[in-house]
């Protein structure tokens, strides 16, 4: 079965920098897809990033991009400039096998200082 | 907003009583889904649904119920609700099987007492 793991519970950063979130994933597929959401106070799940695995080049939204590693099985989310609205909880995700449900990593609280 | 909406928002209720959460969209998707989210766990899977009548169960299906009988409701019952079932609840759409991620409800904040 597929796995995917969040290692940092909790991360803090300073508005303006930059962090990085890490995920990893466990899997015997080859095609699948990742994920990354953002869940504010507001309890709304927001998509923020996916990468096909099929795809060697790195998704980029704005200021979000990230760092695939297949061969690592490593999917972090780098997030540039901070800002005070990034505070949020960050999910990864993988999606694949026949149905393509989604498994979720148990998630990171990104904190952002002034 | 993409026209999926959840109720109600918040309900407490007492142990042993059955509970029912709707789930209903307007975009015509194929693919509906119920997790549940809880500290330290993620959101896990409990029920999804591939079609109308069509359900199967996801990894923490016990004591859960679900039912689609039209394209755009999807309802999850809670038969007898304890005190474990304290959580809040998203409703997820998808229109495709692999390569998009859902979209997601607003969420119901269960409590029971």
């Amino acid at each position: 079965a597929q796995t995917v793991t969040q290692s940092q519970p909790e991360m803090s950063v300073q508005e303006a920098e930059t962090v990085t979130l890490s995920c990893t994933y466990d899997t015997s597929e080859s095609d699948y897809y990742l994920f990354w959401y953002k869940q504010p106070p507001s309890r709304q799940m927001i998509l923020v990033i996916r990468q096909e695995a099929y795809k060697q080049q790195n998704a980029t939204e704005n200021r979000f991009s990230v760092n695939f590693q297949k061969a690592a099985k490593s999917f972090s989310l780098k997030i540039s400039d901070s800002q005070l609205g990034d505070a949020a909880m960050y999910f990864c995700a993988y999606r694949g096998g026949s149905q393509g449900n989604l498994i979720f990593g148990k998630g990171t609280k990104l904190s952002v200082k002034p | 907003d993409a026209g999926i909406t959840q109720s109600p928002r918040h309900k407490v209720t007492e142990t042993g009583t059955p509970v029912t959460l709707r789930c209903h969209q307007t975009e015509n998707h194929r693919y509906m889904y119920w997790y549940r989210q809880d500290p330290g766990h993620g959101l896990r899977l409990i029920h999804y649904s591939y079609g109308v009548k069509d359900t199967d169960k996801g990894e923490v299906s016990d004591g859960y119920s679900v039912s689609r009988s039209k394209t755009e409701d999807f309802l999850l019952t809670l038969e007898s609700a304890t005190s474990s079932q304290t959580s809040v609840y998203f409703c997820a759409i998808s229109d495709s099987p692999r390569n998009y991620g859902y979209t997601f409800g607003s969420g119901t904040r269960l409590t029971v007492v």
